[in-house]
């Protein structure tokens, strides 16, 4: 298993505007998921994209992968208040399904209303 | 919406005692984890299960800690003889496929 670096670490941003987020990985992967945190409260699975996958949606979720820069990103549209929360991705390279998910410091994302 | 849940949510306990955190996965799950986060660190590995036993740990994950799935439904995670380092946020997660869902979470603090 490997960890994501996640970029910015840290993002403001006023409700209503667009937030990206970015993530780094190093090796090859069988599927990419991002999963968000509130504080102190457990992590919340928002997406998964496969690594034949170019891109995905999910209500105002965007998540792209490219394989050839080893990089993800995540696009929160609309943003609202409620969307501040930590965001980490998690590289997943396969081979065993019981193989762990790790992750990294994430980016903060703090929406002002 | 199928979700896991974590007992206690809050747990305080005297140093060099023992604890006991529970968890009941999603029913048709078959990969079981425990996690941890430090206060504002992230969330670090512990042990994954698989098959009514361990298949992976981390190097956090020593003789003092142990899990279990006694009965089917319920998966523990046991530490011994607590420090004042353990004290942290404890998370279950399973797995089915391909996404791991998460419980909210023990608060385990150690005095």
């Amino acid at each position: 298993s490997q960890q994501g670096e996640e970029d910015p670490q840290a993002l403001s941003i006023q409700e209503g505007e667009n937030a990206t987020m970015n993530c780094s990985y190093k090796t090859s992967i069988n599927n990419l998921q991002w999963y968000r945190q509130n504080s102190g409260r457990g992590l919340v699975h928002l997406i998964l994209i496969r690594s034949n996958e170019r891109e995905k949606h999910s209500g105002r979720l965007r998540v792209t992968l490219d394989t050839s820069k080893k990089s993800s990103s995540l696009l929160i549209t609309a943003s609202r208040a409620a969307d501040t929360a930590s965001y980490f991705c998690a590289p997943f390279a396969g081979g065993t399904s019981y193989g762990k998910l790790t992750f990294g410091q994430g980016t903060i994302l703090t929406v002002h209303p | 919406e199928p979700e896991v849940t974590q007992t206690p949510s809050h747990q305080v306990t005297q140093m060099g005692q023992e604890v006991i955190l529970r968890c009941v996965p999603i029913s048709n799950h078959l990969y079981f984890y425990w996690y941890r986060q430090i206060l504002g660190q992230k969330v670090e590995f512990l042990v994954s299960f698989y098959n009514n036993e361990i298949s992976e740990k981390s190097e956090i994950f020593d003789d003092q800690f142990s899990v279990e799935r006694p009965d089917g439904s319920n998966f523990t995670l046991k530490i011994r003889s607590t420090k004042l380092e353990d004290s942290a946020m404890y998370f279950c997660a399973s797995k089915g496929r391909a996404e791991a869902f998460f419980g909210q979470g023990t608060r385990l603090t150690v005095v």
